[in-house]
Formats: structure tokens, C-alpha cells, sequence
């Protein structure tokens, strides 16, 4: 069954902590993505990497930071610089080329207090 | 001016009604354009893509696309509940390597 994964669904954590979210895809695509989407709100690209050990800033990368070892995962890291980390985080993939449709993983909710 | 815009509604409208949703966007040389639906709590869920000029159906859902007045729709006929959730537009614009994603209309669909 292809897909991507995202994990954990819901992550809790203290101001300060960085934490690891967790992105796999055996879609073989070449092409991941990383967005933040707050209640009511679009959706806003964080990082994204089209091949591996390649990837680029989308248009918030602040307190962010992401690797792409392997060509099945894309794993993000909020760290404690990133100001409002609580929100709902979409994994993506795509095939290479550009402009090609995405599909997106589960989510993972992430709530720091 | 937003790139790519769409009312944030909601939409309301009655079950086995037609629903028009519209999408407008600043790059004339944009070239594909897919639509996503995404239900509250969920992640966007990828339901048309459309890339040339025309109508484009699958079951009760039909994408209208027209280049020259940069707009984009998305029809869905005999509404039904179960299609009540927000529909996000995306486009391909020439000067980005991925796309660029509205803000979404909700959709609600009243039994």
C-alpha cells in the first residue's frame, strides 16, 4: 500500500525542547515538502527538497530545520527559535518534476506549551 | 494582489444543489492547476487536477479551467453532506518550483 507517513499523530512538548517530526513515503517520489497550516488559515511552506541531500527554504523557514538522507523520508525539526510552534504540520510528496500534484501525509498536531 | 485567491466563505448550499467554487490567480503563464479537499482535523486530500483550457469531469466533480481570465472552478453537482469540508485551489506559476496554494473555501452542504 503507497503512502506517506507521518508520526505521531498529536506531540506535546515544553517551551525549549526541540522536537522531530517524522515524514516517510514509499511512493517513490523524488520530491518532498514540509507546511505549517494555523486554525483558519492557508497552508505555508517551510522547507521543501526535490533530490537527496538537497533542499531549499520555502517562505518560513525560521526555527526550522530539515535533512533528506534517504530518498523515502524528510524528517523536520521545530526547534526552540521558532516562536509559535503549535500548529498542524502536512508532509508532501511529488513526483520530480516541477509543478506536479502533491499528496500529503496525515498531519501531525504538534502543541507546545 | 493575493496569487492565488478564493473566498473563504462559507458556501452554503442544499443538499443535491450544485457547487460552485472559483479560484483566480496573478500568473497568466501558469500551467497546472489541481484542486484538494480537506476535512476539518484532516490533511488535504487531492480530488482534480487540470492543465488545459475546458471543462474536465470525474463523477460529480468538474474542474473549469480558462487561462485567459486566470481563473480556475471547481463544480460539484448533487451536493451531498459528506462534501462539506474546506477546498483549497493550488497552481503551478512559473516563478516557483512548487505550488502555490490558496486559502481554501469552505463548502457547507445542509440535509
Amino acid at each position: 500500500d503507497g503512502g506517506i507517513t507521518q508520526s505521531p499523530k498529536y506531540l506535546f512538548r515544553k517551551e525549549g525542547q526541540n522536537v522531530t517530526l517524522s515524514c516517510e513515503q514509499n511512493l517513490n517520489h523524488d520530491a518532498m515538502y514540509w507546511y505549517r497550516q494555523d486554525p483558519g488559515q492557508g497552508l505555508r511552506l517551510i522547507y521543501y527538497s526535490q533530490i537527496v541531500n538537497d533542499f531549499q527554504k520555502g517562505d518560513i523557514a525560521e526555527g526550522y530545520s530539515v535533512s533528506r538522507e534517504k530518498k523515502e523520508s524528510f524528517p523536520l525539526t521545530v526547534t526552540s527559535a521558532q516562536k509559535n510552534p503549535t500548529a498542524f504540520y502536512l508532509c508532501a510528496s511529488s513526483m520530480a518534476q516541477v509543478g506536479r500534484e502533491q499528496y500529503f501525509g496525515p498531519g501531525t498536531r504538534l502543541t507546545v506549551t | 494582489q493575493k496569487e492565488v485567491e478564493q473566498n473563504s466563505g462559507p458556501l452554503s448550499v442544499p443538499e443535491g444543489a450544485i457547487a460552485s467554487l472559483n479560484c483566480t490567480y496573478s500568473d497568466r503563464g501558469s500551467q497546472s492547476f489541481f484542486w484538494y479537499r480537506q476535512y476539518s482535523g484532516k490533511s488535504p486530500e487531492l480530488i482534480m487536477s487540470i492543465y488545459s483550457n475546458g471543462d474536465k469531469e470525474d463523477g460529480r466533480f468538474t474542474a473549469q479551467l480558462n487561462k485567459a481570465s486566470q481563473y480556475v472552478s471547481l463544480l460539484i453537482r448533487d451536493s451531498q453532506p459528506s462534501d462539506s469540508a474546506t477546498y483549497l485551489c493550488a497552481v503551478n506559476m512559473r516563478r516557483y518550483s512548487t505550488l502555490t496554494f490558496g486559502k481554501g473555501t469552505m463548502l457547507l452542504v445542509s440535509p
